[in-house]
């Protein structure tokens, strides 16, 4: 089945410095690349999402990268506030039965933006 | 816009006892998936459900159970607890279009078992 991998674990950056989140995955057949975010106690929030018919996408102060030959994706939040302290989880989901096609998640990256 | 509804968000149990989560997912959504968060954790796919029918199964044990209903609801039953077992329980929905599914997930449930 699919695997997940996700570096670092915990990252510490100064407010308004660039912070990126890299992530790799085992199944070439994985098509669906999401990235949440999460604060402590609550809902994993979608963020941003890549598919696998496109490199990268960009919204606003994040943008995700893909890399379908060397099977891994990244995140970049660009300006980082305060408030972008969070775990932040990437996923990926490959087509397995019908529409039900789970996404596993990475381990997790702890940000912290001090101000 | 409505989102997925979990019941309940708490729950105490004592070990060896059954627990049920409940899912209602966003409208007109046509997949439900369970997931097991533990603390500092990763949320653990259990299983998932397409238009009422099992689709995919993750991590869920023999213990557990689920069904989703004809409204498209989804119950998740734990039985002979164990102390292991307390973790926050999401339940997730999507809708499978051209463009793919996006799949959302609901405040959780959070069951402690004692």
């Amino acid at each position: 089945g699919e695997n997940v991998e996700q570096h670092p674990s915990t990252l510490s950056v100064q407010e308004g410095d660039s912070a990126v989140i890299k992530c790799t995955y085992s199944d070439s057949a994985s098509n669906y690349f999401p990235w949440y975010k999460q604060e402590l106690g609550k809902r994993p929030q979608l963020i941003i999402d890549i598919r696998s018919n496109v490199g990268e996408k960009k919204d606003q102060r994040i943008a995700v990268t893909l890399n379908k030959t060397a099977k891994h994706f990244s995140l970049h939040i660009t300006e980082t506030q305060p408030e972008d302290s969070a775990v932040y989880f990437c996923a990926a989901s490959s087509p397995r039965g019908q529409a039900g096609t789970a996404l596993i998640f990475g381990k997790g990256t702890t940000l912290s933006v001090s101000s | 816009a409505a989102g997925v509804i979990q019941s309940p968000r708490h729950l105490i149990k004592e070990k060896r006892e059954t627990a049920t989560l409940k899912c209602y997912p966003i409208p007109r959504h046509d997949t439900v998936y369970w997931y097991q968060q533990g603390p500092g954790q990763d949320p653990q796919f259990l299983i998932s459900f397409y238009e009422k029918m099992q689709s995919d199964k993750g991590s869920i044990p023999d213990r557990f159970s689920a069904q989703q209903f004809s409204d498209y609801h989804s119950e998740l039953n734990m039985s002979s607890l164990e102390l292991g077992d307390s973790a926050l329980y999401f339940c997730a929905s999507s809708h499978l279009t051209r463009s793919g599914n996006t799949i959302y997930f609901g405040e959780g449930s959070w069951l402690t078992v004692v």
